[in-house]
Parts: C-alpha cells; structure tokens; sequence
C-alpha cells in the first residue's frame, strides 16, 4: 500500500507564474488535508477536502490560492501569480475518515518563488 | 496568545540523557492531542498519541494536563537518532480533524 504521494517534490517559479502542487491520497482514504510549513515555522493548516468537496478553508488565503480535489485523480493545491513570500514546504496529509484518525503525511513540494 | 506554543529550543543533550519537552495550548476544548516527530526537511510522523492517562511507548512517556492545558513529552536514555524537532499537535476540529502544530522543539543529540 503506497504512502500519500505528492509531486513534485521540488517545484521553483518566477513571480506571477502559477503553481500547481498534486497530492495522490493513501489507498482507501478519502480525506486530505493541505498544510504549509513557512521557513523556520511550524505547520499551518489550510484547506481540508473530501472528494469533490471543500469542507474547511478556513486556513486558506483569501486570494490567489485554491483547491480541489475531484472525483477521479489527485488533490491540486493551486497558486496563482506567486509571490516570494509563498516559498514554503506544503504538505498533503490523508485520512481514512475525518475527526480524529490518524493523519498520513506525503514528503511535501517544497516551492521556491524567485 | 498562539493557539499551541512549545518552548523552540534547541536542547543540546549528551546520549542517554533523560529529556523532557513541554507543550501548552489554548482551547480547553481540544479533546485529542499527539506528538509528531519532523526529522530536517522531510514530512512530520506520528510518535504517539496523548493521552489523560498517560501513555508509554519505549524510552517515549507522553502526559496530558487537562486542567493546565499542558502536555509533556519524556525521552529516556536519548539515542543519536532521536536528533529531530518534536511537535506538540492539537486536534483543533473533531469534525473535520484539521491539525494545530506547535512551532516544534529541537533536539540535538551528541556522543
């Protein structure tokens, strides 16, 4: 059973560019989650997604960023118009159920905006 | 106030040293609680869950204050590979399960 796996795994653009981050879920989970990790910070939650739902966005920016995760394929983090200051690691984590199961980590994008 | 605030560090200790990170949080309505282990610039794995009781896993004792809001993490006879950040993990919604992440405590394990 693969682990949750994220591509790529080192993305780097230039300001304005757009970003497209993918997260493929473990087997049989049909929760993801998308965390960032600023330099130097700790994880903040951003957005949490069931298929073809948005549950909770409530650690998403208001502007240029946004989610989905369809009914066939991977999860797509989407940044528009890239700022340096979204260089960050964002980690994808995926759950069997919501609430309080166990979160399954993939090794994360790490973005770097020039 | 920072929803989970953990003491950063770095703790510098010698092998088999007993270290013991501590961690508080401000929603005394958090029902579940963990410690994740970040090794450098690779994804946070669990180490264990937290529980009122107390919980043992090995050289790894993990306690739950509820009326303090403060959870404490105890590593005995500390090993060379136990050189991580330790992060102190609040369940922030048990609907939807989202994960409130300390800022983490360094350990640097030396021989």
């Amino acid at each position: 059973n693969a682990g949750v796996m994220q591509n790529p795994r080192h993305l780097v653009r230039r300001r304005g560019q757009e970003a497209r981050l993918r997260c493929s879920p473990m087997k049989g989970h049909s929760h993801v989650y998308w965390y960032r990790q600023l330099p130097e910070e700790g994880l903040k939650f951003m957005v949490y997604l069931q298929k073809e739902n948005i549950i909770d966005e409530s650690g998403m920016p208001k502007e240029r960023f946004s989610a989905e995760f369809p009914k066939e394929g991977p999860s797509i983090l989407r940044i528009q118009q890239v700022v340096r200051g979204d260089s960050a690691a964002y980690f994808c984590a995926s759950s069997p159920n919501s609430g309080e199961d166990e979160q399954f980590f993939g090794p994360g994008t790490r973005l770097t905006v020039l | 106030r920072k929803e989970v605030e953990q003491d950063p560090g770095p703790f510098n200790v010698p092998e088999g040293a007993t270290v013991a990170f501590n961690c508080t949080y401000s929603n005394s309505a958090s029902q579940s609680f963990f410690w994740y282990r970040q090794d450098c610039r690779k994804e946070p794995k669990l180490l264990m869950s937290v529980y009122s009781s107390g919980n043992e896993d090995g050289r790894f004792t993990a306690q739950l204050n509820r009326a303090s809001q403060y959870i404490s993490l105890l590593i005995r006879d500390s090993k060379l590979s136990d050189s991580a950040t330790y992060l102190c993990v609040v369940v922030g919604s048990s609907n939807t399960g989202k994960l409130i992440f300390g800022q983490g405590t360094t350990l640097q394990v030396k021989p």
